[in-house]
């Protein structure tokens, strides 16, 4: 049972460039979230899905998209990379609303240079 | 959605007990207390969840006075391996507005020295 899992693990950027970081949970999950950490900052929510097709806004969502197409993933994507998107990013993942128990990814570990 | 505090750090030495409180003044019926815990690097891994009164578990136990206006965490007889940040999270049961807006705060670094 593979949890909560992030690709890639790291990535260097250039300012400007995009990309997608990827996050799929195989526990059939209803709830998926995004957050990014940055150093004495704590964890801050980026964005939140309670179910396919249903996305929503968190604290931080400002230079971010996501889409929700499937139970499994939910990607997160940069559409224009600045370097105040260095971070690293936790996707988590939970039944129903997750406000139960929250499931944890490893961690992309992102700098925008 | 209720705003958290709870203190930034606290020290502790091996063997004794910590407790950690977090204050949550605008809870909601609707609303539990969780936290969670994070050791460096990676992501943060779920201890405890209540609603009032005492919930104990294998690792923690869970304070909440009947206001349910704080928490307490308390960790008995800490080791170095409990070094970690802890988070105190009000989330949203359903029915709410705020149902998966899950805010974690700064949280509160533990340092336990032998």
């Amino acid at each position: 049972n593979a949890g909560v899992t992030q690709t890639p693990k790291f990535q260097v950027l250039k300012t400007g460039q995009s990309m997608t970081l990827q996050c799929a949970q195989d526990m059939n999950h209803e709830y998926m979230s995004w957050y990014r950490q940055d150093p004495g900052m704590g964890l801050r929510l980026i964005h939140y899905s309670v179910g396919a097709g249903i996305t929503d806004q968190g604290e931080v969502p400002n230079g971010y998209n996501v889409s929700r197409s499937t139970t499994e993933d939910f990607p997160l994507r940069l559409l224009s990379a600045a370097p105040s998107q260095t971070s690293v990013y936790f996707c988590a993942s939970g039944l129903r609303t997750g406000f139960e128990k929250l499931f944890f990814g490893s961690g992309t570990q992102l700098s925008v240079l | 959605l209720a705003k958290t505090t709870q203190p930034i750090s606290m020290d502790s030495y091996e063997g004794q007990e910590v407790n950690i409180t977090c204050s949550h003044n605008n809870i909601a019926t609707n609303d539990y207390i969780t936290w969670y815990q994070q050791f460096p690097s990676q992501g943060p891994r779920f201890i405890i969840q209540g609603y009032k009164t005492k919930v104990t578990n294998e690792v923690a136990s869970l304070f909440i006075p009947a206001d349910r206006k704080s928490s307490t965490l308390s960790l008995p007889r800490v080791s170095l391996s409990d070094t970690a940040v802890y988070y105190c999270l009000v989330t949203s049961g359903h029915g709410s507005s705020n149902t998966g807006k899950l805010i974690f705060g700064q949280g509160t670094t533990l340092q336990v020295k032998p």
